[in-house]
């Protein structure tokens, strides 16, 4: 069937690097993609969110990218801090009603 | 504004029990999703309320039901519980409009012994 997984199960990066998280989806009809940060104990937390009539969108230090030619997604954090370690969902909205689809997860670990 | 509120926050049961969990969404969300979480299966959607009707529903058996009250407030329940329903689950609220952007609750977590 359909569905979202991500390449790494674990990133691990120094502080102060930037960081790229990838995502790869199946679902070619997807137009609706969304990356969320779950700490420890905690719910999953919205990042960045993008369409697919889009390529790339940017926030606050986090950057989206979409390739629907590979149906890559990429989530990159600029100058990576302690407090992004956590990890981090790709989601694929399936259909309109709150059914999204979520990847694997990858474990972002901060290093001093 | 307070955020998703979910209780209990942890809860244990023994196989064959059932269980409630409650969730009230953001105010003014009228869009109520659950999903379940476990570290074999990741995140897995349950089923989506919107002003009290059940829009959409996942690959879960009929043990796993849920409502959702006039004032958005959901309830989800298992029946007959398993070892294999022990996960933590969230609830997420939206809008309603466009169920995109999802704010979670903390969860809760469910042992089944």
């Amino acid at each position: 069937g359909e569905s979202v997984g991500l390449h790494l199960p674990t990133l691990s990066v120094q502080e102060g690097d930037n960081s790229i998280i990838n995502c790869a989806y199946s679902n070619s009809a997807s137009d609706y993609f969304i990356w969320y940060k779950q700490e420890s104990g905690k719910g999953p937390q919205f990042i960045i969110d993008i369409r697919s009539n889009m390529d790339k969108r940017q926030g606050q230090r986090v950057t989206v990218l979409l390739n629907k030619t590979v149906k890559h997604l990429s989530l990159q954090i600029a100058a990576t801090q302690p407090g992004d370690s956590a990890v981090y969902f790709c989601a694929e909205l399936s259909d309109s009603w709150g059914k999204l689809q979520f990847g694997a997860g990858t474990q972002v670990v901060v290093t001093p | 504004k307070a955020g998703v509120t979910q209780t209990p926050r942890y809860l244990i049961k023994t196989r064959g029990q059932q269980v409630t969990l409650s969730c009230s969404p953001i105010s003014g969300h009228r869009s109520v999703s659950w999903y379940q979480q476990t570290p074999g299966q990741g995140l897995q959607f349950l089923f989506e309320y919107f002003s009290e009707t059940q829009r959409n529903k996942g690959n879960f058996p009929g043990r796993f039901s849920g409502r959702q009250f006039s004032n958005s407030r959901s309830e989800m329940n298992v029946s007959t519980l398993e070892l294999g329903d022990s996960a933590l689950y969230l609830c997420a609220s939206s809008e309603g409009a466009f169920a995109g952007e999802l704010f979670f609750g903390e969860g809760s977590r469910l042992t089944v012994l």
